[in-house]
C-alpha cells in the first residue's frame, strides 16, 4: 500500500526566505506526482506536476525535483512572500489508474 | 471555460440522513474521482468513475455510493451519516486516461450534527 509522508508538517519562515518542503512516497512504481496547494476551506490548486521520466518542473518561483528510486521529491519556493502561506500537498498516481495518494501536508506561514 | 464546480458549498444534516452531493468536471474531462478530507489531513481517495461506471474504489464503506452522468457530471450519495463523515468532500476530474493531471473544485463542505 503506497504511503506518503510530508516534512515538516508546519513552518513558520520570514518573508524574503527560500525554503524547501519535502514529500517521500513508499511504492517508487510511480506514474507522476502532483504538488497542490490548499488555502484554508478551500479546494485544490495544481502547482506542479511530474512525470516519473522527469527529474524537475518549474513554474516561477517554484521548483519541484523528483528522485523517483529513492521515493522523494522536494518542493522549493523562492524569495517566499505572505501571499505563499497556505497548505502545501503533495500526491502520487499510481501506474494502475489515476487515482491520488495525498501527504498530510505541510502548513506554511511566510510572516511580513 | 469553467474549471470544475461542486454544489451545495456547504451542508448540514443530523446523522442518521442521507446526502447527495453534485459535480460537473471540468470541459473535456470524461474522468471523476471523490475524495473526503477530514480536518488537518490530506484527502482521501473515495471512488472514480469513468464512462458512467465505478472504476476504482477506495477503502470506503458501502454508504458512499456514486453516479456518473451521460454529460459526465457526477454524485456521490452517502447514507446513514455518522459524526465521523463531517469533511470537505473534493471532485475532481481528469482528462482521458491515466496518470494524467486532475483538476479539483472547490469541495463541499459537509457537517454532521
Amino acid at each position: 500500500k503506497q504511503e506518503v509522508t510530508q516534512i515538516p508538517a508546519a513552518l513558520s519562515v520570514p518573508e524574503g526566505e527560500n525554503l524547501v518542503l519535502n514529500c517521500s512516497f513508499t511504492d517508487s512504481a510511480i506514474y507522476n506526482l502532483q504538488w497542490f496547494r490548499q488555502d484554508p476551506g478551500k479546494g485544490l490548486t495544481s502547482l506542479l506536476l511530474i512525470q516519473s521520466s522527469q527529474r524537475e518542473q518549474t513554474s516561477g518561483r517554484l521548483n519541484a525535483s523528483l528522485d523517483k528510486s529513492s521515493g522523494r521529491s522536494t518542493l522549493y519556493i523562492a524569495a517566499s512572500q505572505p501571499g505563499d502561506s497556505a497548505t502545501y500537498l503533495c500526491a502520487v498516481t499510481e501506474t494502475s489508474g489515476s487515482r491520488l495518494t495525498f501527504g498530510e501536508g505541510t502548513q506554511l506561514t511566510v510572516n511580513p | 471555460d469553467a474549471g470544475v464546480t461542486q454544489s451545495p458549498t456547504h451542508l448540514i444534516k443530523t446523522r442518521g440522513q442521507q446526502v447527495t452531493l453534485r459535480c460537473s468536471p471540468k470541459s473535456g474531462h470524461d474522468t471523476v474521482s471523490w475524495y473526503q478530507q477530514a480536518l488537518g489531513q490530506g484527502p482521501q481517495f473515495i471512488f472514480q468513475y469513468y464512462e458512467e461506471e465505478e472504476r476504482q474504489r477506495g477503502n470506503f464503506p458501502d454508504r458512499f455510493s456514486g453516479h456518473q452522468f451521460p454529460n459526465y457530471s457526477s454524485e456521490l450519495n452517502v447514507n446513514a451519516l455518522l459524526l465521523g463523515d463531517s469533511a470537505l468532500y473534493l471532485c475532481a476530474s481528469s482528462r482521458p486516461g491515466t496518470g494524467i493531471e486532475q483538476y479539483f473544485g472547490p469541495g463541499t463542505r459537509l457537517t454532521v450534527t
